[in-house]
This record gives C-alpha cells, sequence and structure tokens, in this order.
C-alpha cells in the first residue's frame, strides 16, 4: 500500500518561472512531512519541511503547502533555476516513530 | 564537514553470495537508519537503530538480512545466500535525537546480484 504517492513521475519547466511538485499521502496518522532533493549518485539532501500544525513553510525560493483536508502537500519552488533539476522526494512520519515513508519522486528538469 | 558515508559504493555479487555493506554516521547522532530503494521507486525503511539498540524492523527485512551497530558508532548490514530481486540501493541515514526529524543520508551501496 503506498501510503505517499506523488503521481508526476516528472516535471519540465522554463528557467524562471515556478515549478509546483504535489505529493499526496493516505495514511491521516502522518504529522510531519519532509521534501528531499536527490541527484545522480548522491543521496537523497533534505530541502524543506513542514509539521501538521502548520499549513505553510517558506524558505528562501522554496515553499511547502499542507492541506490536511485533502491530504495534499506541494512543494514551490520559485524562481526555477537549473541547479535545481533533480529528483524530489515527498516523505512522511508519524512523530514519535522513525521511519521515514517516502513517495515515488518526481523528476524535475528546468530548460534555459 | 564529514557527512554520512558507505562503502562499498558499488558491489557486484553472484546469486547466493553473502555481502556485507558498512555505513559511518554523523559522529554525533545517536540514530541509524537502513533504506533500500530500487528502480522509479522513492526509498523504503529497512530498519532503525538508537544507539546499538535495533529498535525497529521492517518486514521487508527478511531472515537473510541482518544488520549491526557495535558500541553506537558505525553500522553494518549483512545480506545472506543473495538473491537478484536484493539488487537495489541500500541508503543509511543518520540523526540527532533530539535535533528533530531531519535525517542525514550517504551516497548509498549499489548492489548488483548476478
Amino acid at each position: 500500500d503506498q501510503q505517499v504517492k506523488q503521481n508526476s513521475p516528472s516535471l519540465s519547466v522554463q528557467e524562471g518561472r515556478i515549478s509546483i511538485l504535489n505529493c499526496d499521502y493516505t495514511n491521516s496518522m502522518f504529522d510531519y512531512f519532509l521534501w528531499y532533493k536527490k541527484y545522480p549518485a548522491e543521496g537523497p539532501t533534505f530541502l524543506i519541511s513542514i509539521s501538521s500544525i502548520k499549513d505553510k513553510n517558506e524558505d528562501g525560493r522554496f515553499t511547502v503547502f499542507l492541506n490536511k483536508s485533502a491530504k495534499h502537500l506541494s512543494l514551490h519552488i520559485v524562481p526555477s533555476q537549473p541547479g535545481d533539476s533533480a529528483v524530489y522526494f515527498c516523505a512522511a512520519l508519524i512523530q514519535g516513530a522513525q521511519k521515514l515513508v517516502f513517495g515515488q519522486g518526481t523528476r524535475l528538469t528546468i530548460n534555459p | 564537514d564529514t557527512g554520512v558515508s558507505q562503502n562499498p559504493r558499488h558491489k557486484i555479487t553472484k546469486r547466493g553470495q553473502n555481502v556485507t555493506f558498512r555505513c559511518d554516521p554523523i559522529s554525533e547522532h545517536n540514530r541509524l537508519y537502513w533504506y533500500r530503494q530500487t528502480l522509479g521507486q522513492g526509498p523504503e525503511f529497512l530498519t532503525y537503530f538508537q544507539n546499538e539498540a535495533q529498535l525497529e524492523k521492517s518486514r521487508l527485512l527478511s531472515d537473510r538480512f541482518s544488520a549491526e551497530r557495535p558500541k553506537g558508532s558505525f553500522s553494518t548490514l549483512e545480506i545472506q545466500r543473495t538473491e537478484q530481486g536484493d539488487s537495489a540501493m541500500y541508503l543509511c541515514a543518520s540523526s540527532l535525537g533530539s535535533g528533530g526529524f531531519r535525517q542525514f543520508f550517504g551516497p548509498g551501496t549499489r548492489l548488483t546480484v548476478l
């Protein structure tokens, strides 16, 4: 059972425009969410996170939005830069437990 | 800046052989995790240590898999009698127990079972 889903395997965006990556989850017990970025031949790198008590968290060009009623979160990158080209994973956990549950990933390509 | 390191980075083995991977976490991190990632999927949790104690194991971790973390420092993941289905990227992560939920990942060990 895929508790965290990223339904878009790939996304292509023009440099300077906004990139929006989406993630849905099914387990209402999840109360903390993270986004990781992964380059080839490297491990995932933490990008930004959000607690379920918030609906938005911003860090520079990256903003994560959480809609608990829809069990949906999104990552906005603006403006998009060529170095943002990578695979992005959404992950969730239940506070008190330790395991991250990941989505399948979305490959983002930023075109010049 | 010493992050999480994993060795070897690549391992090719024949079916039925045993393999062992090593993970060195960030030095002050007391929590260590193993994940497995197959092509087109996100990482899947395998097991977790707090200091030297193995506190949780996924049902993905069959009895052919064993993980240890002696003295609460580095960790090893051993796979006995490897099968082709074991071919995957094995990722190690660590975190500071009091430092929130961010896990820091190593570069992974890619296992290919022929």
